[in-house]
This record gives C-alpha cells, sequence and structure tokens, in this order.
C-alpha cells in the first residue's frame, strides 16, 4: 500500500512476555519514529531513525525497550519483560529527509495482562 | 529538550462556533506542523508551514507561522461534529531535525 503500515492492529499478552511490534514505513522514506500514546494522552517520542546515523534513543523509558530498522526499510519495537504500564497504543511515523512532514501508521495498541 | 506548549489542553464548544488554538516555544522552528488524531486513529497532517508569517487555509481551517517564529495559530471556522479529536502542533527545529509534538488540545463539541 501507499501509507505507514504497523502489524499486529492489536495485541493481547501476559505480563513478563516479550511481544514484537512492526513498521512498514513509506517507500523511500528515510525517516521513521516511534512513539507510545496512552489514552486520551499526547504522544511520547520512543526512537528515531534517520537515514544511515545512529538512532536517537532518548525517548526509550526503559532497557526492556529496544528498535532495529532493518536495511533503512521495515522497523521491529521490541518490548522485553510486558508490564502492565506499557498498556498502550504504539504508533509509528515515516518521512522523507528535508520534507519535515510525518506520515502515521494506525497503530498498534497493545494490552498487558 | 526542546518542547512546544499547545493551550488549551481541552476545548467544549457548540456547534457552529469557531475555534482557535496555539502553539509555543521558547526556540526558534523552521517549520510548523498542525496534525488532527481521530480516536482509534493515527495523526493526519491537516497544515504545515514554512515561511514567518505565513498564512495557510485548508477548508475551514487556517493556520499561521507566527513572524516571531516561536508560535502558531490554528482556528477552525464554523465547527462540525467531526471536527472532534485531538489536535496536535509539531515541527523540527530545522528541516532535517526530529519531530516533535505539543501535548495536544482536545476539542468536543457539545450536543
Amino acid at each position: 500500500g501507499a501509507g505507514v503500515s504497523q502489524s499486529p492492529s492489536n495485541k493481547v499478552t501476559e505480563k513478563g512476555k516479550d511481544v514484537e511490534l512492526r513498521c512498514d514505513p513509506i517507500s523511500g522514506h528515510t525517516a521513521l519514529y516511534w512513539y507510545r500514546q496512552s489514552l486520551g494522552q499526547g504522544l511520547e517520542f520512543l526512537i528515531y531513525f534517520q537515514g544511515n546515523s545512529a538512532p536517537d534513543k532518548s525517548g526509550l523509558p526503559s532497557d526492556r525497550f529496544s528498535a532495529e530498522r532493518t536495511g533503512g526499510s521495515v522497523s521491529t519495537l521490541t518490548i522485553q519483560r510486558t508490564q502492565q504500564e506499557d498498556s498502550a497504543v504504539y504508533l509509528c511515523a515515516s518521512s522523507n529527509r528535508g520534507s519535515g512532514t510525518q506520515y502515521f501508521g494506525p497503530g498498534t495498541r497493545l494490552l498487558v495482562l | 529538550g526542546q518542547q512546544l506548549n499547545q493551550s488549551p489542553q481541552s476545548m467544549f464548544i457548540q456547534e457552529g462556533e469557531d475555534v482557535s488554538m496555539n502553539c509555543t516555544s521558547s526556540s526558534i522552528f523552521n517549520t510548523w506542523l498542525w496534525y488532527k488524531q481521530d480516536p482509534g486513529e493515527g495523526p493526519v497532517l491537516l497544515i504545515a508551514l514554512y515561511k514567518a508569517g505565513e498564512l495557510t487555509s485548508n477548508g475551514r481551517l487556517t493556520a499561521q507561522f507566527g513572524i516571531t517564529r516561536k508560535d502558531s495559530f490554528l482556528n477552525i471556522s464554523a465547527s462540525i461534529p467531526s471536527d472532534v479529536g485531538i489536535y496536535f502542533c509539531a515541527g523540527p527545529m530545522n528541516r532535517d531535525d526530529k519531530i516533535i509534538f505539543g501535548k495536544g488540545t482536545r476539542l468536543h463539541i457539545l450536543p
């Protein structure tokens, strides 16, 4: 498709389990962002990839969170040993270098029981 | 880190009213972006502003890039029920910088 896609759309897991969330950005976009959004709240920045530069991981809340971007395209956000407070919508966005605008995916709704 | 301050945090209005919200920063921005997020969806770009003083419209929406480069305004005229949602301002300080977001203005329309 032409837009940013994310999978799964919903994920229910048990506390302590690991989860992987996937983002497929718009083809050719060099920048990719992950955000977390709790119900009714704003966007919490997690991590930013720009081309071949080292990612900006300054928003990751703990060392249980990690992300990688393979081949400058698809990205995976991994949460290890999930906690109930990790429950949120995880949004991915991509943009083209220099455009200054982002396109968001529909998000993955994570529920940790 | 850099912050964008949005106000008001929430608005409760009657259908048909005009709406005004703003975003300020202590730092200069070279691009201002306004996004809208519908419930259960990802944010969607409404308007992008690239020049100080620029005034841009998109239907009933009008946004302005402040002359000081430290603020931006979004106005919605004659609000309708589908305007409900969260409005975010955002921007990179420079064109290739990471985009940062304000905390959003939540628009509610009273029945």
